[in-house]
């Protein structure tokens, strides 16, 4: 089973300020997902990244995939309360399956 | 992008009844859909791979008889929860595998909003 870390598993910081999550494996990963889930609500895809190196940007949110398509990053810039949120990524398994990170609790104070 | 439904959204039943909950793909065709279980700040945690016209493949450690599911049609499953109990009050989540999005590197599923389940 590929194993995904993911850290920090919790963040708390002021609106402005910028922050970056990590998720690290040992293994190869053909792609890397990163999701962000609100209470109570279904996670929602943020990203695909898919070619060793590649860098996403999504407004304030930069994604990035190792060179060895073994790791990826997600920075936020001048973080807002409103990027509050349960912070996953994933990677496929073998048989279509999906393997998440433990996740990243983010919470932005005003 | 594609969308995803759950019915309910939550339900609170008593100990020992079953409950059925709904998994719809709605603008595209699933040939496969996942149900998951998610603990309060925790992670998703895979339960069964849900294949459309076949027997759903269970993850190691999950009852089949206890958690019933069913993929009759390319736009739906359904995730029984059968003679309920306490500790099976959980958040559960369902994906959907969008084949047509999907190429060999670059696996895409959508998720359902989650169904709150509460057993009294």
């Amino acid at each position: 089973t590929q194993l995904l870390e993911q850290s920090p598993q919790f963040l708390s910081i002021q609106e402005g300020e910028n922050l970056t999550v990590y998720c690290n494996s040992s293994s190869v990963f053909s792609s890397l997902q990163w999701y962000r889930q609100e209470p109570g609500e279904g996670p929602v895809l943020l990203v695909t990244v898919v070619t060793g190196g590649e860098v996403k940007k999504l407004k304030r949110l930069t994604f990035q995939f190792g060179d060895a398509r073994k790791d990826s990053s997600l920075h936020i810039t001048a973080a807002q309360p409103g990027d509050t949120g349960l912070y996953l990524c994933a990677g496929p398994e073998y048989g279509n399956k999906l393997v998440f990170g433990a996740g990243t609790i983010l919470r932005v104070k005003s | 992008g594609a969308v995803v439904s759950q019915h309910p959204s939550r339900v609170i039943c008593k100990s020992g009844t079953s409950v059925k909950i709904e998994c719809r793909s709605l603008d595209f065709q699933a040939t496969t859909m996942f149900w998951y279980r998610q603990f309060p700040k925790k992670s998703l945690m895979l339960m069964a791979t849900s294949n459309e016209g076949s027997k759903a493949t269970y993850e190691q450690g999950v009852e089949k008889d206890k958690f019933l599911i069913n993929h009759a049609s390319l736009t739906l499953s359904t995730l029984t929860v059968t003679s309920a109990h306490p500790e099976d009050s959980s958040f559960y989540i369902c994906s959907a595998r969008d084949y047509q999005r999907t190429s060999g590197r670059q696996e895409t599923q959508y998720f359902g909003p989650g169904t709150r389940l509460l057993v009294l």
